[in-house]
């Protein structure tokens, strides 16, 4: 079966430190990966996603993704997080339905 | 303004009871998902719907059911038979059920059972 890891459950950093968190997706010939996020009493939003072309992709409030295909790796990164930042991010892979990650907490530290 | 919205956003049940979550969108949207969140466990896929009156299982489907009788509302009923329906449930929606669209989420019902 399709699935998708994440391998941080939980991620503590400074303001102004740079994050990368990681996702792998097991192979599955369709390549559609996003990033969705949480901010604490929000609804779960987009962050960006990729399915084909650069394998850079930007998404919105500085956040990129890399698209590693022998590496079956979608990681997530922003070079200088905020406090505002604190959220939890899914890691999720499409075909006929999307597989999401069991996602990572991000707490930012003023 | 446009958008995806659940009721309630708490509910109580006493065990045995069935339940029906609520959600609409009027998005237009072809496709309309239901998921159930838990603490480290991620999302996953309970039903989804392409069109009216037509629905599929998705990953946990076991003890829930659902009816896609209009394009905008896609109700969730949990029922008895589910062992552990404690949970925070997300509707969605896309455009269609093709994954390269990006799904919008609403803002959740949280369901415990006593």
């Amino acid at each position: 079966a399709q699935s998708v890891s994440q391998h941080n459950h939980h991620v503590i950093l400074s303001e102004a430190a740079s994050l990368e968190l990681g996702c792998n997706y097991s192979y599955g010939g369709t390549v559609n990966l996003f990033w969705y996020v949480q901010y604490p009493g929000q609804h779960l939003q987009l962050l960006l996603k990729y399915f084909s072309g650069d394998p850079l992709v930007k998404g919105i409030k500085g956040f990129e993704a890399e698209f590693i295909k022998s590496k079956f790796s979608f990681n997530l990164r922003k070079p200088s997080v905020q406090w505002s930042d604190t959220a939890e991010y899914f890691c999720a892979w499409g075909d006929d339905k999307i597989i999401f990650g069991k996602g990572t907490r991000l707490h930012i530290l003023p | 303004d446009g958008g995806i919205t659940q009721s309630p956003k708490y509910l109580f049940r006493k065990e045995g009871q069935n339940v029906t979550l609520s959600c609409e969108q009027n998005l237009n949207h072809d496709a309309m998902y239901w998921y159930r969140q838990d603490p480290g466990q991620g999302l996953r896929l309970i039903y989804y719907s392409q069109i009216v009156n037509d629905f599929q299982k998705g990953d946990i489907a076991e003890g829930y059911s659902v009816s896609r009788e209009k394009k905008e509302s896609f109700p969730l009923t949990v029922t008895s038979a589910q062992k552990n329906p404690t949970a925070f449930y997300l509707c969605a929606s896309g455009p269609q059920v093709f994954s390269t669209d990006t799904q919008y989420f609403g803002p959740g019902t949280r369901l415990t059972v006593l």
